[in-house]
Order: C-alpha cells, then sequence, then structure tokens
C-alpha cells in the first residue's frame, strides 16, 4: 500500500500566521491527494480533493497544490476556528490510505 | 442534507464478532460507494475497507490487515450498509465511521462514528 508521511506532526502557531503542512507519498498519486480537518470528538472534515479543489462551504483561506509525491496544505491566515488536526489522504490507489495528521494548536 | 448515521458498536472479547450498520439519507443511496475509516483512541485515521454501488456490481475491497476478517454488505432499499467484523483483536478498538465515498474526489460525508471496543 502507499505510505502517506506528514510533517510537521505538531506545529503551535498564532491568530494570523499562515501555516503550511506537507504531505509526502512513497509512490506517486498523481494529483488525487485529498485533505481532512478534524477537531476534537467530531467526525474529520473534507476540505480539500483532488489536491487543490475547495470543498463546497469551506474558507478560501485553505489552498492545497503539489502533485506526484509531494503536496502541501496552505491557512493563509489561522483563525481561531482553524486550530485542529490536520490528515492527508491518497485515493489513487484503490487502498485508500492516511497520513498520521498534523495538529495545529494554539502558541 | 446529506446524514449517515452508524449503530451497532459495544464491547466484544477478543475473537469475537460485531455488525456495525450505517444508515444514509439525504442522496442516493443506491449510486454511491461507501467506506469505512477507523479510529483507534489517540490515533489516526485508518481506512478499512469499501464496497461500490450495485450497477458497479458491488464489488469490494480491504487492506490487508482486515481482508480476511471483514465483510462489507449494502441494502439499497433501506439504505443501510453492515461491516461485519470477525475474528476481532485488540487493535480493532477504534471509533468506526461510515463515508460516502466519492472516489477519486474523497470521502465527502462521514457519520459521527460508533465505538468498538475489543478487550477481555
Amino acid at each position: 500500500d502507499i505510505q502517506m508521511t506528514q510533517s510537521p506532526s505538531s506545529l503551535s502557531a498564532s491568530i494570523g500566521d499562515r501555516v503550511t503542512i506537507t504531505c509526502r507519498a512513497s509512490q506517486t498519486v498523481t494529483t488525487y491527494l485529498n485533505w481532512y480537518q478534524q477537531k476534537p470528538g467530531q467526525a474529520p472534515k473534507l476540505l480539500i480533493y483532488e489536491t487543490s479543489n475547495l470543498q463546497s462551504g469551506v474558507s478560501s483561506r485553505f489552498s492545497g497544490g503539489g502533485s506526484g509525491t509531494e503536496f502541501s496544505l496552505t491557512i493563509s491566515s489561522l483563525q481561531p476556528e482553524d486550530f485542529a488536526t490536520y490528515y492527508c489522504q491518497q485515493c489513487y490507489s484503490p487502498h485508500l490510505t492516511f497520513g498520521g495528521g498534523t495538529k495545529v494548536e494554539i502558541k | 442534507d446529506v446524514q449517515l448515521v452508524e449503530s451497532g458498536g459495544g464491547l466484544v472479547m477478543p475473537g469475537g464478532s460485531l455488525r456495525l450498520s450505517c444508515a444514509g439519507s439525504g442522496f442516493t443511496f443506491s449510486n454511491a460507494r461507501m467506506s469505512w475509516v477507523r479510529q483507534s483512541p489517540g490515533k489516526g485515521l485508518e481506512w478499512v475497507g469499501r464496497i461500490r454501488s450495485t450497477a458497479e456490481g458491488e464489488t469490494r475491497d480491504f487492506p490487508p490487515p482486515v481482508k480476511d476478517r471483514f465483510s462489507l454488505s449494502r441494502d439499497d432499499s433501506k439504505a443501510m450498509v453492515y461491516l461485519q467484523m470477525t475474528s476481532l483483536k485488540l487493535d480493532d478498538t477504534g471509533v468506526y465511521f461510515c463515508t460516502v465515498d466519492r472516489n477519486l474526489v474523497g470521502l465527502a460525508y462521514w457519520g459521527q462514528g460508533t465505538l468498538v471496543s475489543v478487550s477481555s
């Protein structure tokens, strides 16, 4: 199965900061890479699909990029509601796999 | 609005079996692929299986850790999908989420999850 590695595993940031999370795949997933946000006690929520497409209703301060094996999720100006754990996930292979998650905490 | 409601979780001994159910509404269930994802306590997300639509032949995929122990079925007349888990292990403990699997564009909708605890 394709292994997904996220970095960092956690970060501390302030309101208004620009934050970037990286996701690396063990082999190419072309652009079939999705990002999810999960808050404590809640189900994950799809933020971005196919590398850079915002799911309906998601703020434009979220953006995604990359291709092949290297991807990124950027939050342009961190807001209080953005403190959460973020997961990347590939759907290039029929066997879906997730990254280990990046917890974004308040500095 | 799309709603997914899981049920059937609980405490089970190692080696035991459990069937989880997921009721869908607010979308054309018969056309939907459905996937299950689990989350062990304090850990990340792990996909545990998919069932395609009836039109796609209800074919199924499972990852190696559960391939010979978990099975999936669906009843489109009731908009239900079922995850049958057998030979349960301690590592199967976690919250199990039912999702609408939009193939190459992500797991678009998630239920609230049901907790499975495997313990002696």
